[in-house]
């Protein structure tokens, strides 16, 4: 079974300039979120969907980040403009809701790398 | 306070040794806990639930204080595969996770 996919793996950018990340989910998992882990620091989460309908964005700093799931399967993270301590790991993540032995267990992907100049 | 609360080591150990990690949650309505791993530059990965009557597998056993509100992780016989940051985390809500910082175990020949 193939994992959770992102892309670009790393990115390097100057502050004020804007960055997409990518991600595409395991195949039939309805839940997707997305995560920011600085050096040294658990994942924070920064959004969630449930197929392609927000459930949780309480701390994604709306003023610079947005993400959508269009159709309920892959999304976008985008930040515009970055600043330097966005500087961090973006982590996406999916789960599958209730059939399977753990519900919450989430799957992550490898991340995206990203530093801000 | 932080909602999850880990030492955050490093723990450096033999191999063969006995460690232990412990985490403190403050939401006690969560229902749901959690061990993950996570290698130096890698994803979390999920290593164990933790659930009311403790569970075991293999070398680790995980356990639950609900009316301390905290969660143990025992890892016994160390090898060095074992060094890795160990995330305590817990479920607030609608699948809704919250990590701790992580424990970092360094297990040494």
């Amino acid at each position: 079974e193939a994992g959770v996919a992102q892309s670009p793996r790393y990115k390097i950018i100057e502050k004020r300039q804007s960055v997409a990340f990518w991600c595409n989910p395991i195949s039939g998992h309805a839940t997707l979120y997305w995560y920011q882990q600085i050096l040294g620091q658990g994942p924070k989460l920064l959004i969630q969907f449930q197929n392609n309908g927000v459930v949780d964005d309480s701390q994604l700093p709306k003023d610079r980040f947005s993400a959508e799931r269009l159709k309920g399967v892959d999304s976008t993270l985008k930040i515009q403009p970055a600043k330097l301590e966005d500087s961090a790991v973006y982590l996406c993540a999916s789960s599958l809701r209730g059939y399977n032995r753990d519900p919450y267990e989430q799957y992550f992907g490898p991340g995206t790398r990203l530093t801000v100049t | 306070r932080k909602e999850v609360e880990q030492d955050p080591g490093p723990f450096n150990v033999p191999e063969g040794a006995t460690v232990a990690f412990n985490c403190t949650y403050s939401n006690s309505a969560s229902q749901s806990f959690f061990w993950y791993r996570q290698d130096c530059r890698k994803e979390p990965k999920l290593l164990m639930s933790v659930y009311s009557s403790g569970n075991e597998d293999g070398r680790f056993t995980a356990q639950l204080n609900r009316a301390s509100q905290y969660i143990s992780l025992l890892i016994r016989d160390s090898k060095l595969s074992d060094s890795a940051t160990y995330l305590c985390v817990v479920n607030s809500g609608f699948q809704k996770l919250v990590f701790g910082t992580g424990t970092r175990l360094l297990v040494s020949p």
